[in-house]
C-alpha cells in the first residue's frame, strides 16, 4: 500500500527566506507525486506534479519539487518565501496499483511565513 | 478556465437526516471522486466513480454514502442518516488522461458539513 509521510506539522519561516517543507513517499509501483496547496477556508490547488520525465519539477508560485527515488522523496522548495505563501500544504501520492488514480495525501503542513 | 463547483458551500444539518451534496465536475473529464477533511487532519479519499459506477470505497464509505451521476453533469454524494462524526469538509475532485494536464485531478472549493 502507498502512503505519504510530511516531516514537520509546521513550518516557520522569515520572508525571503528559503522555503523547504519535506514529503517522503512509500509505493510499489513508480509513483506519481503531487503537492497541493489549500488556502484558509479554500479547496486544493495543484502546485505541481511529478509522473515521468525529468526528476525536478516546477510548478507554480516558483515552487519547484525534486523526485529522488533512492531518498524516496518529494521535497517542495522555494528559493524566497512570500506572505502570499502562507497557507497549507499537501504531498500527494496517486494509487497507480488501485487503478482508479485515487490520492493517498500526508498530514500536510502549515507554512507560517513571518515579516 | 474550466473548475470544478460545488454546492452548497456549508450545510448545516441535525444528526440522523439525509444531505446530499453537489459537484459539477468539469465537462471532459472520467473519473470522479470524493474525499473529506476532517478539521485539522488530512484530506481522506471517500469514493472513486468511472462509467457510472463505482469504482473504489474506502472503510468510511459505509452503507450511509451513496453516490450519483444522475444526468451527466451532477456528481452527488448522499449521506442517509448523519452522524456528528461526519462534520467535515467534503471536496468534489475530477481527473482527466488526456494531453497535459493528465493524472492532475480538479477540486472543487468544497462542501463544509456541520452535523450538530
Amino acid at each position: 500500500a502507498q502512503s505519504v509521510t510530511q516531516l514537520g506539522s509546521h513550518v516557520s519561516v522569515s520572508e525571503g527566506a528559503l522555503v523547504l517543507l519535506r514529503c517522503n513517499y512509500s509505493s510499489s509501483v513508480p509513483p506519481y507525486l503531487f503537492w497541493y496547496v489549500q488556502y484558509p477556508n479554500q479547496g486544493l490547488q495543484l502546485l505541481l506534479k511529478y509522473t515521468t520525465g525529468a526528476t525536478l519539477v516546477k510548478g507554480i508560485n516558483g515552487f519547484e519539487a525534486e523526485f529522488k527515488k533512492s531518498e524516496t522523496s518529494f521535497h517542495l522548495t522555494k528559493p524566497s518565501a512570500h506572505m502570499s505563501d502562507a497557507a497549507e500544504y499537501f504531498c500527494a501520492v496517486s494509487d497507480l496499483s488501485s487503478n482508479t488514480g485515487k490520492l493517498i495525501f500526508g498530514q500536510g503542513t502549515t507554512l507560517q511565513v513571518k515579516p | 478556465e474550466p473548475e470544478v463547483t460545488q454546492t452548497p458551500s456549508h450545510q448545516v444539518t441535525q444528526m440522523g437526516q439525509e444531505v446530499i451534496l453537489r459537484c459539477v465536475p468539469i465537462s471532459n473529464h472520467l473519473y470522479f471522486y470524493w474525499y473529506r477533511q476532517i478539521l485539522g487532519q488530512k484530506v481522506e479519499f471517500l469514493v472513486s466513480f468511472y462509467n457510472n459506477e463505482i469504482s473504489e470505497k474506502s472503510e468510511i464509505f459505509d452503507d450511509q454514502f451513496s453516490v450519483e451521476r444522475p444526468d451527466g453533469s451532477n456528481f452527488t454524494l448522499k449521506i442517509r442518516s448523519t452522524k456528528l462524526e461526519d462534520s467535515a469538509m467534503y471536496f468534489c475532485a475530477g481527473l482527466g488522461l488526456a494531453g497535459a494536464n493528465s493524472y492532475e485531478q480538479y477540486f472543487g472549493p468544497g462542501t463544509r458539513l456541520t452535523v450538530t
